[in-house]
């Protein structure tokens, strides 16, 4: 059994550059959740995925758009790079099977700089 | 939407003494509350959780206490090592879809040898 692998690690942008950030959910997990952590906070809910729809988003702007592929891999794209989209992001996969379950993995992470 | 508020936002102490952080959040339909450690520069992983079921659930050395009628929950640690330095995240969500959650802003927790 895997456990979340996301890449690339470590990314530097310019403002107004696009980025694509990639996520392998562990083996069994059909759902994958996108966080963006800004340093000295806590993970905040970008979107997430579930068979391949986005199945709920959070405060974020319209720029910030994912896919879900068929093995459950996801993408995070965010077009028209800000300054304040320097982060981690984080996504994290689970299944949900429903009440006593549904337990978060979180890969490592893609730090991302926007100069 | 939920609103999560975490104390303290650093907490110092000494090897072997008790560390208690606490959250509160908003959302009364809020029934799954978990709690994650995040080593510098790792990933954050879970540690304990519990869900509205129940109010209190204990795991060695961590235990979680859940009152809903006030809408707040605690991280306890008990005989604290230096292992336990990290940043620790409480979160608040739905029982059936975790990957929803708020977080809390995170406690970074130091334990002096």
């Amino acid at each position: 059994e895997t456990g979340v692998t996301q890449s690339p690690t470590h990314l530097i942008k310019t403002r107004g550059q696009q980025v694509t950030l990639r996520c392998s959910s562990q083996s069994g997990h059909n759902t994958v959740s996108w966080y963006q952590q800004a340093l000295g906070q806590g993970p905040q809910f970008i979107f997430q995925y579930y068979r391949e729809e986005e199945n709920g988003r959070g405060n974020f702007p319209p720029r910030f758009s994912g896919l879900q592929f068929p093995n459950y891999s996801s993408e995070l794209n965010v077009n028209a790079l800000e300054l304040d989209d320097s982060a981690l992001y984080l996504c994290a996969s689970s299944y949900p099977t429903g009440a006593g379950a549904n337990v978060l993995t979180f890969g490592a992470g893609s730090r991302l700089t926007v100069l | 939407g939920e609103n999560v508020e975490q104390h303290p936002s650093t907490l110092s102490v000494q090897e072997g003494d008790s560390a208690v952080i606490k959250c509160t959040y908003s959302d009364s339909a809020s029934n799954y509350f978990p709690w994650y450690k995040q080593e510098l520069g790792k990933r954050p992983q879970l540690i304990i959780d519990i869900r509205s079921n129940v109010g209190e659930k204990k795991d060695q050395r961590i235990a979680v206490t859940l009152n809903k009628t006030a809408k707040h929950f605690s991280l306890h640690i008990t005989e604290t090592q230096p292992e336990d330095s990290a940043v620790y995240f409480c979160a608040a969500g739905g029982n059936t879809n975790a990957g929803k959650s708020t977080f809390g802003d995170g406690t970074t927790l130091t334990v002096k040898p």
